[in-house]
C-alpha cells in the first residue's frame, strides 16, 4: 500500500505569515490528493481536491500544488481562525489513506 | 442541504461487535455520483479510513480492518451501516460517516461529513 507522510508534524507561525505544509506519497498518485482542515473539537473540512482545486467556500488564501509524489498546501497569510490540524489524503485507489497530520498554531 | 448523521451505542464491550448507522437526509443515498464511507479518529490521533459502499452494495475496505468490517446499505431507509467485530480498546474512536464523490468510477475525496460519534470500548 502507498504510505502518506507529512512535514512538519507541527508548526507555529505569526499572523500574516506564509505557511507551507508538505505531503509525500510513497508512490505516484497523479493528482488524486485532497487536503482537509480539522479545527479543535470539530469535524474535518475539505479544503482542496485534485491537488489544487479549491473547494467551494474555502478562502483563497489556501492553495495546493503538486503531482506524482510531492504535494504542498500553502496558506498565503495565516489567520487566527486557521489554527487547526491539516491532513492530506490520497484517493487514486483504495486504501484511501490519510497523512498523519500537521498541527498549525499561532506564535 | 444534504446531511449525514451517525447513530449507535456509545459504549461497546471488548470482543463484541460495534454497530453504527449513518442516516442520509436531504438527498438520496441512491445517487449514482457518490460512494458513502466510514472514517474513524482515536482520541488525540489522526484519521483512518475504514471502508466505503455504493448504493448497489459494491464495497471497498481498508485491508488493515477488512477481516473485521462489514459495511451495508439500506436504500429504502436512506442509510448505510458499519459493523466492526471483535473490538478492543484500540477501536475506541470518534466514528464519522462521509460522502465520496466518484472519480472515474471509484470513490474519491470526502466532501461532506457527519458530526461523528464517540464509541468507547470498555467493560
Amino acid at each position: 500500500d502507498i504510505q502518506m507522510t507529512q512535514s512538519p508534524s507541527s508548526l507555529s507561525a505569526s499572523v500574516g505569515d506564509r505557511v507551507t505544509i508538505t505531503c509525500r506519497a510513497s508512490q505516484g498518485i497523479s493528482n488524486y490528493l485532497a487536503w482537509y482542515q480539522q479545527k479543535p473539537g470539530k469535524v474535518p473540512k475539505l479544503l482542496i481536491y485534485a491537488a489544487s482545486t479549491l473547494q467551494s467556500g474555502v478562502p483563497s488564501r489556501f492553495s495546493g500544488s503538486g503531482s506524482g509524489t510531492d504535494f504542498t498546501l500553502t496558506i498565503s497569510s495565516l489567520q487566527p481562525e486557521d489554527v487547526a490540524t491539516y491532513y492530506c489524503q490520497k484517493y487514486n485507489s483504495a486504501p484511501f489513506t490519510f497523512g498523519p497530520g500537521t498541527k498549525v498554531d499561532i506564535k | 442541504q444534504l446531511q449525514l448523521q451517525e447513530s449507535g451505542p456509545g459504549l461497546v464491550k471488548p470482543s463484541e461487535t460495534l454497530s453504527l448507522t449513518c442516516t442520509v437526509s436531504g438527498g438520496s443515498i441512491s445517487s449514482s455520483s457518490y460512494y458513502w464511507g466510514w472514517i474513524r479518529q482515536p482520541p488525540g490521533k489522526g484519521l483512518e479510513w475504514i471502508g466505503s459502499i455504493y448504493y448497489s452494495g459494491s464495497t471497498y475496505y481498508n485491508p488493515s480492518l477488512k477481516s473485521r468490517v462489514t459495511i451495508s446499505v439500506d436504500t429504502s431507509k436512506n442509510q448505510f451501516s458499519l459493523k466492526l467485530s471483535s473490538v478492543t480498546a484500540a477501536d475506541t474512536a470518534v466514528y464519522y460517516c462521509a460522502r465520496h464523490p466518484m472519480q472515474w468510477l471509484v470513490p474519491g475525496y470526502f466532501d461532506l461529513w457527519g458530526r461523528g460519534t464517540l464509541v468507547t470500548v470498555s467493560s
